[in-house]
């Protein structure tokens, strides 16, 4: 499975778009992209995934380049409760999430 | 619809006692998961299985074993605990490959 890039924090103000990026330059063609949310101690949530095209769900966005090296996850109005540590996964249906260290967002009144 | 159910949610072992830490889940899911979470880290995958009746080893098997009782529930065992098996527990649940996962709670082991 291809590893993942992620900043290590953000900040977002309340109210905003959260823009998270992430890179998988070594992805390959059956690779999907995975995002999750673990939120303080609680078990990882699942947020979207994709393949090559954008995603968007009731929770947030996916946008995933053309040449898929990199992605970016997007809230669109961050709210405080989406204060978390949030995960790039890519992997194949090899039966594992291989879980990085994610992005620390802290959403700032 | 409670989902991915562990227990338990806390507990505390002795080097070198044993435990089961027992999973289950209701949503009629074909693969089962199991993950630890050290301080400041991501999750890593112990073992998984992929259907009933059938386990694999993941990223750091050594010092568990798992048992896949029926297409509900999913065991992991600590037969001789050491302190480096202090961590959290994760298990989780997927319709199948390329499909969310669903974690539960957690459980939070400390082993003195």
């Amino acid at each position: 499975d291809a590893k993942t890039t992620q900043p290590p924090s953000m900040d977002c103000a309340e109210g905003r778009a959260a823009n998270l990026p992430c890179n998988h330059s070594t992805i390959s063609g059956n690779e999907y992209v995975y995002w999750y949310r673990q939120i303080h101690s609680q078990g990882p949530q699942y947020i979207i995934h994709g393949l090559k095209n954008n995603e968007t769900n009731e929770m947030a966005s996916l946008i995933i380049t053309e040449d898929r090296k990199s992605s970016t996850l997007i809230l669109p109005h961050a709210t405080l409760r989406d204060t978390a540590v949030y995960y790039c996964i890519v992997r194949t249906g090899a039966n594992n999430l291989f879980f990085g260290t994610g992005t620390r967002l802290t959403v700032i009144p | 619809n409670a989902g991915v159910t562990q227990t338990p949610k806390f507990q505390v072992l002795k080097t070198g006692q044993s435990m089961t830490l027992q999973c289950a889940q209701d949503m009629n899911h074909n693969s089962m998961y199991w993950y630890r979470q050290d301080p400041g880290m991501g999750l890593r995958l112990i073992y998984y299985s992929a259907s009933e009746g059938t386990t694999d080893k993941g990223e750091v098997p050594n010092g568990y074993n798992v048992s896949r009782l029926n297409k509900r529930e999913f065991s992991l065992r600590l037969e001789s605990a050491a302190p480096s098996q202090t961590s959290v527990y994760f298990c989780a649940s997927s319709v199948r490959d390329n499909y969310g996962y669903t974690f539960g709670s957690g459980t939070r082991l400390t082993v003195v």
